[in-house]
């Protein structure tokens, strides 16, 4: 149980360009999704984080109009990467909790982003 | 505010080693202290976990108990193998002042060589 996916798994797109990725919860309703960045050998960098049904809290320094987030259902959030540049190369990573257990966090396989 | 120090890595094993990685910690509130893995590539998976003092987590052959006293989660394993090679984070969260939101260690780069 607690299966997060994420899609895609990859995307190599043109600089100017806008890229949506999303993240799903598989088997259980995700109360809160939470959005990460994380650089080669480094740590997880919180993003934001998105309830259902209520606008994303961004964390200090992310930009809101650069990376917008909707969590438009229990099951869904994307993330779009809004006019993306070459500094925007990351991997992407969700992740969700389930009601049932609020202090966990599921995390997806993450998404590879290049951008020319 | 709420913080994970870890071990520094790489660590570096040969199969059938035993193995630690140390973590402390600091939080406001009563923790829930995780061991996430993360392979190559991949994203994190949940390891194992502990939600309070004197808990012992454990997976897969690993362990963490939880030690109020020491504010640490030690994540160790008997005998690791090959398969163990991965990035290891310890993590927190205070559900009553921050959510479910996670505090991460930097990290530690395990490789098991055979």
């Amino acid at each position: 149980g607690a299966v997060v996916s994420q899609h895609p798994s990859w995307v190599i797109c043109k600089s100017g360009t806008s890229v949506k990725i999303e993240c799903r919860s598989l088997d259980f309703q995700a109360t809160t999704m939470f959005w990460y960045r994380q650089f080669p050998k480094q740590s997880l960098m919180l993003m934001a984080t998105s309830n259902e049904g209520s606008k994303a809290t961004y964390e200090q320094g992310v930009e809101k109009d650069k990376f917008l987030i909707n969590h438009a259902s229990l099951t869904l959030s994307t993330l779009t990467v809004t006019s993306a540049h070459p500094e925007d190369s990351s991997f992407y990573i969700c992740s969700a909790t389930d009601r049932e257990a609020k202090d966990t966090q599921y995390f997806g396989p993450g998404t590879r982003l290049t951008v020319l | 505010g709420d913080s994970v120090t870890q071990m520094e890595g790489p660590v570096t094993l040969s199969e059938e080693a035993f193995l630690t990685i140390n973590c402390t910690y600091t939080a406001t509130g009563y923790p829930s202290l995780f061991w996430y893995v993360q392979y190559p590539g991949e994203g994190l998976q949940l390891l194992l976990k502990a939600t309070k003092a004197d808990d012992k987590g454990s997976n897969k052959g690993f362990e963490a108990t939880y030690r109020k006293e020491t504010t640490s989660f030690h994540l160790e394993k008997g005998s690791v193998q090959v398969s163990d090679s991965a990035v290891y984070f310890c993590a927190l969260s205070v559900e009553e002042t921050s959510g479910s939101r996670l505090t991460f260690g930097e990290g530690t780069q395990l490789t098991v060589n055979p």
